[in-house]
């Protein structure tokens, strides 16, 4: 069974820095990987697609890697601004009992703070 | 502006009553998906829909039904509330398995 596990849970930077959310699961056998952020009371706002044949994507201040055989995926945000400050869920996209679905991680919850 | 549209906003319902959370599309996606999201449980998939025409059950299916008669809309509906059916239930549509996922606001629904 596919489990999608994202650290830190939460993390709390000072605005500027650089910083790497972690995502990892179980089975390789994925279509592809996407990054969500999601404000509070709000709906999740695609970031960044990277399909299985994909190493990394990039916009703007965020580049996220995909190393689909060693089930690892890491986003990261380069000079954090305090507008960055939400919960980063990762999902994967896989085919289970004839359909295909997203499983989701629990989410980074990021505190940018002037 | 192209997206999802989710109706309504929040809602709270006395158990037993029936209700439908609608769910329209303008981006012309094949695939669309009913999830909802509790607190320590993630996102879960309840049904889903490769194509105008059909439809499937996801992880959670049981205590809700969905149609899709046409490819913008896709409405799901809960026959008859129950208090652990209080979450909030996102729509999302793709064009595809290998294409980008997006997602509606949300609907937050209490069952009382």
């Amino acid at each position: 069974k596919q489990e999608v596990t994202q650290i830190p849970a939460a993390l709390s930077v000072p605005e500027g820095e650089n910083l790497v959310l972690n995502c990892s699961f179980t089975d390789s056998a994925i279509y592809n990987l996407q990054w969500f952020r999601q404000d509070p009371g709000k709906g999740l706002t695609s970031l960044l697609l990277i399909q299985s044949s994909q190493r990394e994507q990039t916009s703007g201040r965020l580049n996220a890697s995909l190393d689909k055989s060693s089930g690892r995926s890491t986003l990261y945000i380069a000079a954090s601004q305090p507008g960055d400050s939400a919960t980063y869920l990762c999902a994967v996209r896989v085919i289970s009992g004839g359909y295909n679905k997203l499983i989701f991680g629990a989410g980074t919850r990021l505190a940018v703070h002037p | 502006i192209a997206g999802i549209t989710q109706a309504p906003t929040s809602q709270i319902l006395a158990a037993g009553r029936r209700m439908t959370l609608r769910c329209t599309q303008d981006m012309r996606h094949n695939a669309m998906y009913w999830y909802r999201q509790d607190l320590g449980l993630g996102l879960r998939l309840i049904h889903y829909s490769n194509t105008a025409g059909t439809t499937g059950k996801g992880e959670v299916p049981d205590g809700y039904s969905v149609s899709r008669a046409n490819t913008d809309d896709f409405p799901l509906t809960l026959a008859s509330a129950v208090p652990s059916q209080t979450s909030v239930y996102f729509c999302a549509s793709s064009d595809g398995a290998l294409t980008e996922a997006f997602f509606g606001q949300g609907t937050r629904l209490t069952v009382v």
